[in-house]
């Protein structure tokens, strides 16, 4: 199947840092990508969906003005947690997929762990 | 929009035995619905899935059934090993006017014992 990376895999930062996270296709280019996170030992809650060259849509309840994503080009998003808490530690998990339809296979990137102290 | 449910929340089989998860979905607009098994750590792996114009579908051991007028669907796998412990994902697609996106559901944690 098709390769998606992300960067960094795990990363640790102070409360009220920001922290980049990069999501790369890398063999075929992502119509879309998606952005979940996943607490330990729970589900993948779906946080945006983001389509290269327009804006992402956020799910109910996630802040935009927390998480930034950016989809610059079709093969890569960023999510950039900004003035990181605690709270905000997680597992957080991109896939893409080359097609608008869920019958487009997603592929998932290995996911980054970020703790906040 | 779509919610999922997924029972049972854990599951412990022997070796050899048949393991069943079921979900159910709130959409009844969902027209694609894939399993994942995720390992600890790990990303999502995509085993099996079908699509809303099919009844059944099978893969080696593993099948999964849809009855689209319940909302259900389930996961069957069968000659269970080993390494089929994970916790396994259901999922149904959420159709929109421009894409669609998949929702997930709690999960199950399938525990085989040799």
């Amino acid at each position: 199947g098709a390769v998606v990376s992300q960067h960094p895999s795990w990363v640790i930062c102070k409360s009220g840092t920001s922290v980049k996270i990069e999501c790369r296709s890398l063999d075929f280019q992502a119509t879309t990508m998606f952005w979940y996170r996943q607490f330990p030992k729970q589900s993948l809650m779906l946080m945006a969906t983001s389509n290269e060259g327009s804006k992402a849509t956020y799910e109910q309840g996630v802040e935009k003005d927390k998480f930034l994503i950016n989809h610059a080009s079709l093969t890569l998003s960023t999510l950039t947690v900004t003035s990181a808490h605690p709270e905000d530690s997680s597992f957080y998990i991109c896939s893409a997929r080359a097609g608008t339809r869920s019958y487009n296979e997603q592929f998932f990137g290995p996911g980054t762990r970020l703790t906040v102290l | 929009g779509e919610n999922v449910e997924q029972h049972p929340s854990t599951l412990s089989v022997q070796e050899g035995d048949s393991a069943v998860i079921k979900c159910t979905y709130s959409d009844s607009a969902s027209n694609y619905f894939p399993w994942y098994k995720q390992e600890l750590g790990k990303r999502p792996q995509l085993i099996i899935d079908i699509r809303s114009n099919v009844g059944e579908k099978k893969d080696q051991r593993i099948a999964v059934t849809l009855n689209k007028t319940a909302k259900h669907f389930s996961l069957h796998i069968t000659e269970t090993q080993p390494e089929d412990s994970a916790v396994y994902f259901c999922a149904a697609s959420s159709a929109s006017t421009s894409y669609d996106k998949v929702i997930f559901g709690p999960g199950t944690s399938l525990s085989v014992i040799p």
